[in-house]
C-alpha cells in the first residue's frame, strides 16, 4: 500500500516550458487535491477533485490545469512555466473530504529559471 | 485569500517544555485538523476535531475546537527533539466541502 505517490521529486524548468506533475493514490479515495507550499504562506489549494471526471478550482489556479480520468490519478499540468511557480507541490487524497482529512504525498520541488 | 491566522510563526523551546499554538479565522469552521510536516516530507495528520468545544489527545498532543468555531489550539507537552517540524492547522467551512484551508504554519525548534 503506497499511499499517495508523486513524481518527479525534483524538477528544474526553463521559463515557458510545460510539464506535468504526476500523482497517483492506491487507497480508492474519491477526493484529491493539489497544493503549493511557499515560505510563510502555508499550503494553498490549486485545484481539487471530488471524483473521476469532476474538478474545480482552488485558491490559486492560474497557470495550472488538471484532469481526473480515473480515481487513482490526478496529474497537474503547468502550461507555460514562470518563475513565480517555483514552489513545492503536494498532492493529497481523502476518502470523504472531511472526516479523515487528507493524506499527502512527499512533494515535488519545482524550480523555474 | 487565506482566512486562517496561525501563531506563533516560530518557537524555540528547550526539551521538556510545553508548547502552545493556535489558529483563528474570520469564518466559522465545522472541522479543524492539525498536521505536522518533517523536512522534505508531506504533512501528516495528527488530530482531527469535529465539534465546538471538543478536546482530543494523541499522546503528548492535545487539540481543542474553540467554542466560537472560529479558532483551534494545539498543545504539545514535555517536548522532545523529534517534535521539531512545522505544525499546520487546517479548517473546513460548511460551504467548502473538501477544500481545506491551511494556516501558514508554526516552526518548532527544540534545543536539548
Amino acid at each position: 500500500n503506497a499511499g499517495v505517490t508523486q513524481t518527479p521529486k525534483f524538477q528544474v524548468l526553463k521559463t515557458g516550458q510545460s510539464m506535468t506533475l504526476q500523482c497517483a493514490q492506491d487507497m480508492n479515495h474519491e477526493y484529491m487535491s493539489w497544493y503549493r507550499q511557499d515560505p510563510g504562506m502555508g499550503l494553498r489549494l490549486i485545484h481539487y477533485s471530488v471524483g473521476a471526471g469532476i474538478t474545480d478550482q482552488g485558491e490559486v489556479p492560474n497557470g495550472y490545469n488538471v484532469s481526473r480520468s480515473t480515481t487513482e490519478d490526478f496529474p497537474l499540468r503547468l502550461l507555460s512555466a514562470a518563475p513565480s511557480q517555483t514552489s513545492v507541490y503536494f498532492c493529497a487524497s481523502s476518502p470523504d473530504g472531511q472526516v479523515y482529512g487528507y493524506t499527502f504525498g512527499s512533494g515535488t520541488r519545482l524550480t523555474v529559471v | 485569500g487565506q482566512q486562517l491566522n496561525q501563531s506563533p510563526q516560530s518557537m524555540f523551546i528547550q526539551e521538556g517544555e510545553d508548547v502552545s499554538m493556535n489558529c483563528t479565522s474570520s469564518s466559522i469552521f465545522n472541522t479543524w485538523l492539525w498536521y505536522k510536516q518533517d523536512p522534505g516530507e508531506g504533512p501528516v495528520l495528527l488530530i482531527a476535531l469535529y465539534k465546538a468545544g471538543e478536546l482530543t489527545s494523541n499522546g503528548r498532543l492535545t487539540a481543542q475546537f474553540g467554542i466560537t468555531r472560529k479558532d483551534s489550539f494545539l498543545n504539545i507537552s514535555a517536548s522532545i527533539p523529534s517534535d521539531v517540524g512545522i505544525y499546520f492547522c487546517a479548517g473546513l467551512t460548511t460551504d467548502s466541502w473538501g477544500k481545506f484551508q491551511f494556516g501558514a504554519g508554526t516552526q518548532v525548534v527544540v534545543t536539548p
